[in-house]
C-alpha cells in the first residue's frame, strides 16, 4: 500500500486555467506538507496543516489555496495558472508529536505540472 | 532555521565508500542534523537523524563533530542504485513546526 499518495502524477494544462492536486496519506499522521521543487531542483515548503489547522504558510501567491477535508487529505488548488507555476509539486507527512526532534517526513511520488 | 552548505555533485565507483560533508556553522543548541535521499521522478526519502557522535543504520553512518558546525554521511560500499540527490537538513528543537529547509544537495553519480 502506498503511504503518501498524489493524484494526478502530470498535469499539462494552459495558462490561466485551475487546477487541483490531491494527496492522501495512510500512515495516521496529523501533520501533511506541500513543497515545490524547481528545475533546479530546490525543493521549497509552501503549506503545512496539522490535524487541518493550518501551520506553516510561506510566501505563496494567493492563487495558491490548500484544503483539508480531514487529516489524511491535502488538497492544492491553483487558480490562474502561470508558466512560473511549472514545477513538481510533493506532497508530505509526518506524525506530529516528535517534539523536539526533526520528525521523519514521508513524501509523495510527485506530481508533475507543466503550464503552457 | 540554520542553513547548510554541500558539494553540489560527487563522482564514485560502486565499491567505495563515499562520504558527503555538510556545513551548519549556525546550527542550534536543539537542532538535530538529518539528511534525505532522492532518486530521480521520486520524492525525497530519509535515511538518516543525528544530534551528535555517530549514528549507524543499516543505510548509512552519520559522524557529527563535538561542535556540530558540520556533518558526514558515509555511505559504505556504494552501488549504481546509489546514484540520486543528498540533502543535508537541520532543524527541529525549539521551533518544531515541521519546516524542513532543503537546500540545494549533493547529486552523487556512481559509476560501474
Amino acid at each position: 500500500d502506498t503511504a503518501v499518495s498524489q493524484t494526478p502524477k502530470y498535469l499539462v494544462t494552459q495558462m490561466g486555467n485551475d487546477k487541483s492536486i490531491k494527496c492522501e496519506q495512510n500512515l495516521g499522521h496529523d501533520t501533511m506538507y506541500w513543497y515545490k521543487q524547481d528545475s533546479k531542483k530546490f525543493l521549497k515548503i509552501m503549506f503545512s496543516y496539522n490535524n487541518k489547522e493550518l501551520i506553516i504558510n510561506e510566501t505563496v501567491p494567493n492563487r495558491f489555496s490548500p484544503k483539508s477535508p480531514d487529516k489524511a487529505h491535502l488538497n492544492l488548488h491553483i487558480n490562474s495558472l502561470e508558466l512560473g507555476d511549472s514545477a513538481v509539486y510533493f506532497c508530505a507527512s509526518s506524525q506530529g508529536n516528535a517534539y523536539p526532534r526533526q520528525e521523519t517526513q514521508y513524501f509523495g511520488p510527485g506530481t508533475r505540472l507543466l503550464v503552457l | 532555521l540554520a542553513k547548510t552548505t554541500q558539494p553540489i555533485s560527487m563522482d564514485s565507483y560502486e565499491g567505495q565508500e563515499v562520504n558527503i560533508t555538510c556545513s551548519h556553522n549556525n546550527i542550534a543548541t536543539n537542532d538535530y542534523i538529518t539528511w534525505y535521499q532522492q532518486f530521480p521522478s521520486q520524492g525525497p526519502r530519509f535515511i538518516i537523524q543525528g544530534y551528535k557522535t555517530k549514528v549507524t543504520n543499516e543505510v548509512a553512518s552519520l559522524f557529527i563533530p563535538a561542535d556540530r558546525k558540520s556533518s558526514t554521511l558515509s555511505l559504505p560500499r556504494v552501488s549504481l542504485s546509489d546514484t540520486a540527490v543528498y540533502y543535508c537538513l537541520v532543524g527541529g528543537g525549539s521551533s518544531n513546526t515541521g519546516k524542513l529547509i532543503f537546500g540545494q544537495g549533493t547529486t552523487l553519480q556512481v559509476k560501474p
